[in-house]
């Protein structure tokens, strides 16, 4: 039984570029969710989706970032004019169902680099 | 508001020493999960225990042990006899009821075991 599969796992763009982050969660779960890793930091809830939904997006930064997780295929963080200081590590995790009772799994994460 | 304090932000001790990471707590519910993540320098997420808020049982698996206690809002973890394996970033994290189940974590603490 896989895991939660991110790819790439290593990302360089240049500033202005978009950034694409695929996650795919493990077979069975319909739940989502990313997070984001400063240098030297915790990890920060950024958005919780559910299959064509997105249920939370509170920690989500107003402008350039967008997040989807459509029907079929997986789900995508997307950083559109990427700054300096979208440099981090970008989890997914992923969970067979809502409420605490349920797991949340995590990928190997996204390293995104813009130089 | 949910809120999690790791006071400190690096330890390093001698390989087979003790060592006990600390884990300070705030939530306004009754119903939570706390949750260990290690961090190896490799980068990825490695869950190593969950505990619910109704089972203040201290738990112990192999050198690892967790002190639960709700009265100081406290969740510490205790390395016994530490390996230069257990070298990584520790993060303690809380997940709290009502629906979507993002985790809020700690800054972490950076341990680092010398042979």
């Amino acid at each position: 039984n896989a895991g939660v599969m991110q790819n790439p796992r290593h990302l360089v763009r240049r500033r202005g570029q978009e950034a694409r982050l695929r996650c795919s969660p493990m077979k069975g779960h319909s739940h989502v969710y990313w997070y984001r890793q400063l240098p030297e930091e915790g990890l920060k809830f950024m958005v919780y989706l559910q299959k064509e939904n997105i249920i939370d997006e509170s920690g989500m930064p107003k402008e350039r970032f967008s997040a989807e997780f459509p029907k079929e295929g997986p789900s995508i963080l997307r950083i559109q004019q990427v700054v300096r200081g979208d440099s981090a590590a970008y989890f997914c995790a992923s969970s067979p169902g809502r409420g605490l009772t349920s797991q949340q799994y995590f990928g190997p994460g996204t390293r995104l680099t813009v130089t | 508001a949910q809120k999690v304090t790791q006071a400190q932000t690096e330890i390093s001790v001698v390989e087979k020493e003790d060592v006990t990471l600390d884990c300070v707590y705030e939530t306004r519910d009754t119903t939570y999960y706390l949750f260990w993540y290690k961090q190896p320098p490799s980068g990825e997420l490695v869950f190593l225990i969950r505990r619910n808020s109704f089972d203040e049982q201290n738990e112990i698996s192999g050198r690892y042990s967790w002190n639960f206690q709700k009265s100081t809002s406290s969740f510490n973890f205790t390395i016994t006899a530490s390996q230069v394996v257990d070298s990584a970033v520790y993060f303690c994290a809380l997940s709290e009821g009502q629906g979507a189940q993002k985790l809020v974590f700690g800054q972490g603490t950076r341990l680092t075991i010398n042979p």
